[in-house]
């Protein structure tokens, strides 16, 4: 079935630095991926859409310049947290979809001291 | 745009009672309902999904019911298990889309 992996699981980073999130698709191609959000006990919310060979598409509310997505090929789209503050402590989880289901990476735990 | 609402959002159940957790959507063009199972620091799962055009699908303990006309879905799990206990999460979404709207999640705990 549809694999994607997702690193790191677990990152702590001081407060002013940047974080980058990997997520690939590992035996199919991903032309869209999807970034979500999960605070602790609440749902999952859509952060943005990442699009193969052009710009991602953020939800409203979610800052581009501070969650900067690239998605430069069919396997692989990153998100970077930028001058991340303790407020960024979080999980993310990155997604595609595949054979019209959605396939999820296995999270990164973001604890920003 | 979609709007899911799911309930409860904790549900205790001794082992072999069984579990429902219910859930609405608001767009009529909805067509796709997954549901996934989320356990601690994991990723979501999808366990099982409904398209619009049947009103219920069962796979061994685990079913869900598709109402169109209330639009409202459920997902019954029946002779639960310690190892059921996780986040269950509905969705919904029209289309060929992969965005689902999530709903806020059901904390399900199994007692043994």
């Amino acid at each position: 079935g549809a694999v994607v992996s997702q690193h790191p699981s677990r990152v702590i980073c001081k407060s002013g630095t940047s974080v980058k999130i990997e997520c690939r698709s590992l035996d199919f191609q991903a032309t869209t991926m999807f970034w979500y959000r999960q605070f602790p006990k609440q749902s999952l919310m859509l952060m943005a859409t990442s699009n193969e060979g052009s710009k991602a598409t953020y939800e409203q509310g979610v800052e581009k310049d501070k969650f900067l997505i690239n998605h430069a090929s069919l396997t692989l789209s990153t998100l970077t947290v930028t001058s991340a503050h303790p407020e960024d402590s979080s999980f993310y989880i990155c997604s595609a979809g595949a054979n019209r289901d959605l396939h999820f990476g296995n999270g990164t735990r973001l604890t920003v001291t | 745009g979609e709007n899911v609402e799911q309930h409860p959002s904790t549900l205790s159940v001794q082992e072999g009672d069984s579990a429902v957790i219910k859930c609405t959507y608001s767009d009529s063009a909805s067509n796709y309902f997954p549901w996934y199972k989320q356990e601690l620091g994991k990723r979501p799962q999808l366990i099982i999904d409904i398209r619009s055009n049947v009103g219920e699908k069962k796979d061994q303990r685990i079913a869900v019911t598709l109402n169109k006309t209330a639009k409202h879905f459920s997902l019954h799990i029946t002779e639960t298990q310690p190892e059921d206990s996780a986040v269950y999460f509905c969705a919904a979404s029209s289309g060929g889309s992969y965005i689902p709207t999530f709903g806020r999640g059901t904390s399900l705990i199994v007692h043994p």
